[in-house]
């Protein structure tokens, strides 16, 4: 059982357009919604993290818009540039009950065009 | 301040063979978790090792084992391999399994 769903499975993005990719999870007991970006042949490096307790987190160009009611949270790229191509996963855990493992979505393969 | 290392980078491997996957952590992490990522998936939790002992476990057979050296370092064993063992093996390391986990770049792991 899938228990962060992603979408879409890949975006196509014009440079200095908005990049948004959507994820929902099932368990309402995850309070750590972090967002990871992978390039080809790297590991997963930490993007941004949310916790429940703020409906929105700005970093950069990186906003997490969380949304406890429907159990969705979001990633926007805004001024997305090529650099920014790269596969985007979202995850999550329970902390709170010593679970530590991150249950992650399928990915988002963003291609940001010039 | 060195990230997670992973070693070997690739590797082949025949089916029924063994395997020994290794991970150093990053400087000042104490707690190293395993993944596993098939190509075009995201990533699996295996299981994460801290003060030398498996803390959690995920939906993963026996054939997969691992160990966790004094020095933060662990391994990770998988036995009797299978074809569907073919993906990329990511180690991940934190503070005592809280905050942020940091990721290496993974050992691809191919089975013939």
């Amino acid at each position: 059982q899938q228990q962060v769903k992603q979408s879409p499975q890949s975006l196509i993005v014009q440079k200095g357009g908005i990049s948004i990719i959507n994820c929902a999870y099932e368990n309402t007991a995850f309070d750590y919604f972090p967002w990871y970006q992978q390039f080809p042949g790297k590991g997963p490096a930490l993007l941004i993290a949310i916790r429940p307790d703020v409906s929105e987190k700005k970093e950069g160009r990186f906003t997490i818009s969380f949304n406890k009611s429907a159990k969705q949270f979001s990633l926007h790229i805004m001024d997305s540039q090529p650099g920014d191509s790269a596969t985007y996963f979202c995850a999550a855990s329970n902390s709170g009950a010593g679970s530590y493992q991150l249950t992650f979505g399928k990915g988002t393969k963003l291609s940001v065009i010039p | 301040d060195a990230g997670v290392t992973q070693s070997p980078t690739h590797l082949i491997k025949t089916r029924g063979q063994q395997v020994t996957l290794r991970c150093s952590p990053k400087s000042g992490h104490d707690t190293v978790s395993w993944y596993q990522q098939a190509l075009g998936q995201g990533p699996q939790f295996i299981f994460q090792y801290y003060e030398e002992e498996e803390r959690q476990r995920g939906n993963f057979p026996d054939r997969f084992s691992g160990h966790q050296f004094p020095n933060y370092s662990s391994e990770l064993n998988v036995n009797a391999l299978l074809l569907g063992d073919s993906a990329l093996y990511l180690c991940a390391s934190s503070p005592k399994g809280r905050g942020p986990q940091h990721f290496g770049d993974g050992t691809r792991l191919s089975i013939l």
